[in-house]
């Protein structure tokens, strides 16, 4: 069973600063595989980046994903107000199927 | 424009049982991989199962949670899929998505709004 870890659980920065959120597998995973999520409160995650480092449809270019093996980071350049919520790290396996890591909360500083 | 229109949640006691529904459209329903994921309220993201297409076997997946208990199916006559939960647990109260994925990469790009499901006596 492969086991997401996030970190840190929550995150305070300010407006404009750069946010570096770190997702790691408890084995190593399939880049393909690997996607992360934006959710705000009483809204369904959306989808910002797959296999690992792709952006998703409509994604501003300020959100980035890289990593490989176990350890994996989605980079926010410039935060806007609009970006603080909480990301969700997942993975895709043929025998594990989903699974997603614990979250990190982005709050205003 | 892509819509996920889940619906059938509620209060049920422990130990009941109910049946969820996802109103699909404007794409190839027929073509699609569906999922069930679930959200604890307060906590994260926990994927409950999945049916293939019908041309992939329609076979579904469970999470080993709900294995045994929860049953996916689908009728893509009428583009819809569904989620029959049984011998509910207070642990199951969670709001139910039906996400899918429209392309090869496994990663869900569009979600429905999301139905509560209360398990309480």
């Amino acid at each position: 069973e492969i086991v997401l870890t996030q970190s840190p659980d929550t995150l305070s920065l300010s407006p404009g600063e750069r946010a570096t959120l770190s997702c790691r597998a408890s084995q190593s995973v399939s880049s393909t595989h690997l996607a992360w999520y934006q959710q705000k409160p009483g809204q369904a995650p959306r989808l910002l980046i797959y296999g690992a480092s792709s952006r998703a449809t409509g994604i501003p270019d300020r959100f980035s994903g890289s990593g490989s093996g176990t350890d994996f980071t989605l980079t926010i350049s410039r935060l806007e107000p609009e970006d603080f919520a909480v990301y969700y790290c997942q993975h895709y396996g043929s025998t594990t199927m989903y699974t997603f890591g614990q979250g990190t909360k982005l709050e205003i500083k | 424009e892509v819509q996920l229109v889940e619906s059938g949640g509620g209060l049920v006691k422990p130990g009941g049982s109910l049946r969820l529904s996802c109103a699909a459209s404007g794409f190839s329903f027929s073509d699609a991989w569906m999922s069930w994921v679930r959200q604890a309220p307060g906590k994260g993201l926990e994927w409950v199962g999945r049916i293939k297409s019908k041309a992939d076997g329609a076979t579904p997946d469970y999470a080993a949670p709900v294995k045994g208990r929860f049953t996916i199916s689908r009728d893509d006559s009428k583009n819809m899929l569904y989620l029959q939960m049984s011998s509910l647990k207070t642990e199951d109260t969670a709001v139910y998505y039906c996400p899918t994925r429209s392309g090869a990469p496994p990663a869900f790009d569009y979600w429905g709004h999301g139905i509560l499901v209360t398990v309480s006596s």
